[in-house]
């Protein structure tokens, strides 16, 4: 089992639509939760980080967590063309060791 | 420069062969981390430094791999006797890790391609 899963997509979303994208990550011991995009062939930016359980908005993005559940996820809203790459989410105890999800690919349609 | 720089930036190689790979974090950036990716892949984590101090190592997937951080600031990560496996994007990237910081934004580098053959 990976420590942190994402479902590969493509996700597909016509351009306006909320983009929802999840995570879910095996170690309960998880303090701090990231999500970053990747643009093909760039490296990865940081997008919002959580570690609070509930909703953090920043702009048209919102970052989801539940640690009961083990479940963090990403919605943004009025996706944009711009806003198609790899989202990952990444996950960290403390600040030493990170785990990193596969990502998904989001594909926002005109 | 302002950010994260690596070199060389793709690096071709005979199976067999040593490899260095060097990284350059922001100016005044406590903490530096090493990844390895593969296509389609997330980063996968490799090793952790605080300042000069390698705090973990536990991603280093045998002892061919091996890095340093002698003055806290540049670092390279040291491949002995690539296999054709060892193919991948490397990435490092830096974060402030100030003391008491309740979270540190990590800035990747643009990574290093290598390639054994």
């Amino acid at each position: 089992q990976k420590e942190v899963e994402q479902n590969s997509g493509p996700l597909s979303v016509p351009e306006g639509a909320i983009a929802s994208l999840n995570c879910t990550y095996s170690d309960r011991g998880s303090q701090s939760f990231f999500w970053y995009r990747q643009y093909s062939g760039k490296s990865p930016e940081l997008i919002m980080f959580i570690y609070s359980n509930g909703d953090k908005e920043d702009g048209r993005f919102t970052a989801q967590l539940n640690k009961a559940s083990q479940y963090v996820s990403l919605l943004i809203r009025d996706s944009q063309p711009s806003d198609s790459a790899t989202y990952l989410c990444a996950v960290t105890y403390n600040f030493n060791k990170f785990y990193f999800g596969s990502g998904t690919k989001l594909n926002v349609k005109p | 420069g302002a950010g994260v720089s690596q070199s060389p930036r793709y690096k071709v190689t005979k199976r067999g062969q040593d490899v260095a790979l060097r990284c350059d974090p922001i100016s005044g950036h406590v903490s530096l981390y090493w990844y390895r990716q593969a296509l389609g892949q997330g980063p996968e984590f490799l090793t952790y430094f605080n300042y000069e101090a390698q705090q973990d190592k536990s991603g280093l997937p045998n002892d061919r791999f091996s890095a340093e951080r002698p003055e806290g600031s540049i670092s390279t990560l040291t491949i002995q006797r690539t296999e054709q496996r060892d193919s991948a994007m490397y990435r490092c990237a830096s974060s402030l890790g100030a003391r008491g910081s309740s979270y540190n934004e990590q800035f990747f580098g643009p990574g290093t391609r290598l390639t054994v053959l």
